[in-house]
């Protein structure tokens, strides 16, 4: 079945440091891959996106390429700031799996970035 | 145009008691889908409904909860006979067609709380 595995955090790291979060996925069908973030206390925003393979999303200096090759959607920001401590989940859905319309989440990472 | 709208925020309930969450779509969305995020986990699939029907509800309980989503007013996720277990927070999400394409916009959520 459709799966989202996603790097366990938590993650901490330094004002102006370099981020990535890994996210591999199992599909059966053709799968949107998709990173949402999460504020303390608020509902999922959508970050970023990518439909199909070597897409790459990009949105707020966050980036990820969709790599049908190793199953993988990594995100990656190359200087993170304060504000962006949240929690990061990458999700897909899958067009032509039996699934339509539900996404599938992994379990989330949590980013704290210090000044 | 409003964001997706889940009321109440909080909700406290003891056990044994009924639970209604309900959740307004955006402007011009005719698909709802109801997650629930337990302590420390990714979102959970419950239920995908457009207006008076039921997608699919393959991650609903079997028993206890009930959605609907009728011609008029807002989606109701509802809880009967509480339990400890279902302190959780709920988000609803909408998109204006299948989530394949174009992901979803989630509302803030609902936290509940069973004592």
């Amino acid at each position: 079945g459709d799966s989202v595995t996603q790097m366990e955090g938590p993650v901490t790291l330094s004002e102006e440091a370099f981020l990535t979060i890994n996210c591999t996925y199992t599909a059966t069908g053709y799968p949107s891959l998709f990173w949402y973030v999460q504020y303390p206390g608020e509902g999922l925003q959508l970050l970023l996106k990518a439909t199909k393979a070597d897409d790459k999303g990009s949105n707020k200096g966050f980036e990820a390429t969709y790599r049908k090759e190793t199953t993988s959607f990594h995100l990656e920001k190359g200087s993170v700031q304060v504000s962006d401590s949240a929690v990061y989940f990458c999700a897909l859905s899958d067009r032509g799996g039996s699934t339509l319309g539900r996404l599938y989440f992994g379990r989330g990472t949590q980013l704290t970035v210090w000044p | 145009n409003a964001g997706v709208m889940q009321n109440p925020r909080h909700l406290v309930r003891r056990r044994g008691q009924e639970a209604r969450l309900r959740c307004s779509p955006m402007k011009g969305h005719s698909h709802v889908y109801w997650y629930r995020q337990l302590p420390e986990e990714g979102l959970k699939f419950m239920v995908y409904l457009q207006k008076e029907n039921i997608i699919d509800e393959s991650g609903m309980p079997k028993e206890r909860f009930s959605a609907e989503f009728p011609k008029e007013g807002p989606s109701i996720l509802r809880i009967q006979q509480v339990v400890r277990g279902d302190s959780a927070a709920y988000f609803c999400a909408s998109s204006p067609a299948g989530a394949d394409n174009h992901g979803y916009t989630f509302g803030s959520g609902t936290r509940l709380t069973v004592v």
